[in-house]
């Protein structure tokens, strides 16, 4: 089975642009997260979902990030406008509903913003 | 805020020796327990949960948990360079906050031959 999806892998901006970071959940998962990954903050929860629904936003950072979920199978994470500060691994990870379920990682964007 | 623990590390063990890592966590109420791995430039990767006292074993990791204590720790035995990666606790959210994991900062071990 495939695992979750992100796209782009790697994405190199310039201060100010828009990013959009995409991903596609494991097949008949409940919920999906969107994290960042720093070395001085470590694995950060920006936002999650269940069923397509927003649950907690708490995480992101400023107005500048965004995230929607369409549908069952789609996310996108945006930045607008993009800074520096902004530079760090973004992880996808989705999970059963049940109690007790493990999350599951995509591969990662890397994103630099120059 | 749920909080989780682990010892700050780096750890670093020679090759063949057991590794302990180790975690705490502030909600009692925590009932599922995952022990991440991460590889550098690579994405968080489940080897382990436990969800009851006691031990767990899978091959070369053991996996303890003690709820009155709220500590979980993971054994690996006879380490490999192959181990050498960092290793994040998660503990489960309930309630309202069900279905979110809340992480550690890891723990990087490094084993050398």
């Amino acid at each position: 089975d495939a695992g979750v999806i992100q796209s782009p892998r790697h994405e190199v901006t310039e201060m100010g642009q828009e990013v959009t970071l995409r991903c596609k959940p494991i097949s008949g998962h409940d919920y999906l997260f969107w994290y960042r990954q720093t070395m001085m903050r470590g694995l950060e929860l920006l936002i999650y979902f269940n069923n397509n629904v927003p649950i907690d936003d708490s995480g992101m950072p400023e107005d500048r990030f965004s995230a929607k979920m369409p549908n069952a199978s789609f996310s996108t994470l945006k930045i607008q406008p993009s800074e520096p500060r902004d530079s760090a691994v973004y992880f996808c990870a989705s999970s059963l509903a049940s109690e007790g379920q493990p999350q599951h990682f995509g591969d990662g964007t890397r994103l630099s913003i120059l | 805020q749920k909080e989780v623990e682990q010892n700050s590390g780096p750890l670093s063990v020679p090759e063949g020796a057991i590794a302990s890592l180790n975690c705490t966590y502030s909600d009692r109420v925590s009932q599922s327990f995952f022990w991440y791995r991460q590889y550098s430039g690579k994405s968080p990767e489940l080897i382990m949960s436990i969800y009851s006292n006691g031990d767990k074993e899978d091959g070369r990791f053991t996996a303890q948990l003690n709820k009155a204590s709220q500590y979980v720790s993971l054994l690996i035995r006879d380490s490999q360079p192959s181990d050498s990666a960092t290793y994040l606790c998660a503990v489960n959210g309930r309630g309202s906050t069900l279905g979110r994991l809340y992480f550690g900062r890891g723990t990087q071990l490094t084993v050398w031959p």
